[in-house]
Order: structure tokens, then sequence, then C-alpha cells
């Protein structure tokens, strides 16, 4: 059925390198897709919207320059965290909309910690 | 003012017992309405979604929607200590049907 897998689940890097996290829908394509934040005890942030074959679109305030989104193929988008610092250790989740079904599904998370 | 609000809690009932959780939201040309269920550390899961105005029912979960009103809740009947988890309220954006924007998300506690 359909799902959005994402990869790594846990990464720790070290202050001042990149990490990237991948999302994947399964068995069905997904145009667009959602990249949200979210710190301990607050609520998920939409950072930016992923769309195939274009550039990202960035929600006020996040750097486009620091959160690189690429979404390359109908299935896949990815989240490259640049020059990470310690303040960018979060929860990060996808999102992809299941037009078929008319519902949104969401990625089980990649926890960041920048050590 | 914030685009979908919730109660923060916690809301503590005890097992068996029926959970109100509330939601409201600023744009009145939102049509679509979802809850979501977070346990910690983990990404959410979709409970339940409206679209029209009125109660949808779906075994102990019921989600009521009042436009006019700008509010949507969602009643959990027979609370288990399983459903200890947060719940988050979320509309899309206008104009972007599946931008979803959260609610601070409402934490309830189930007791035995």
């Amino acid at each position: 059925g359909a799902v959005v897998s994402q990869h790594p689940s846990r990464v720790i890097c070290k202050s001042g390198t990149s990490v990237k996290i991948e999302c994947r829908s399964l068995d069905f394509q997904a145009t667009t897709m959602f990249w949200y934040r979210q710190f301990p005890k607050q609520s998920l942030m939409l950072m930016a919207t992923s769309n195939e074959g274009s550039k990202a679109t960035y929600e006020q305030g996040v750097e486009k320059d620091k959160f690189l989104i690429n979404h390359a193929s109908l299935t896949l988008s990815t989240l490259t965290v640049t020059s990470a610092h310690p303040e960018d250790s979060s929860f990060y989740i996808c999102s992809a909309p299941y037009i078929q079904g008319n519902t949104i599904y969401f990625g089980e998370g990649s926890w960041l910690t920048v050590v | 003012q914030k685009e979908v609000e919730q109660n923060s809690g916690p809301l503590s009932v005890p097992e068996g017992a029926i959970a109100s959780l509330n939601c409201t939201y600023s744009d009145r040309g939102s049509q679509s309405f979802f809850w979501y269920r977070q346990y910690s550390g983990k990404s959410p899961e979709l409970i339940m979604s409206i679209y029209s105005n009125g109660d949808k029912e779906d075994g102990r979960f019921t989600a009521q929607l009042n436009k006019a009103s700008q509010y949507v809740s969602l009643l959990i009947r027979d609370s288990q200590p399983s459903d200890s988890a947060t719940y988050l309220c979320a509309v899309p954006l206008s104009g972007g049907y599946n931008k979803l924007i959260f609610g601070a998300g409402t934490r309830l506690a189930v007791h035995p």
C-alpha cells in the first residue's frame, strides 16, 4: 500500500558538516512533498514545499541556502542540511499527498543531532 | 492570531471516559480538516478527516465540524491508556490542499 519512507531515522553529525535526509513515496507518485521540522514539545512547522522538476518553495524565515531541497523524481525528495549547527538539531518529517486516497501520508521522521 | 489554535493541555481523563479535544482555525475558506495522533518521538498518524459540517464517526472517534464557528473537535469514546498521545489539528493553507498547517497539539493523558 501507499507509504512514505524516510531515511535515515536517526543521524548524528559534527557541527559544520552537511547531512542529507531522503523521503520516498512507495507505490505512488508524488509531484509535491512537504518538509516539516519539530522541536521538542512543539508542533510541526512547515519548512518548505518540494516540487518535482522545479525549485522548492520555502516558508518565511527558512533559509533556502541552508536547507537544500531536491525533488529529482516523482518518488524521491531530499533535504540537505548544510553546515549544520547544534541549533539545527530537530525532528525532520516529510509528507506526501496520496491523491487517489485523498489523504496525506507522513514519513517516519528523521532525528538529527548536531554535536 | 495563529492560523490553527489548540489548547496545549495536558488533558487528563480516566480510562473509559470521553476525551474532548478542540481546535479553532482562522481561515474561513478552509474546506478540509484533519486530526493526527502523535506518540512521543514518532511521526504523526492520521486519525480522522472531515470536510462537511456535522459529525463523522469512525469507531471510538468522532470528529465534529462547525464552519460557521470555525471550530472542529475530536471526541474519543471509551478512552484507553494507549490513546495517551498528542493530538494535532491540521488545516490546509488556502490554495494549497496538501500544505497542512498544524496547531500546537493537545497532550492527552488517559489514566487507569
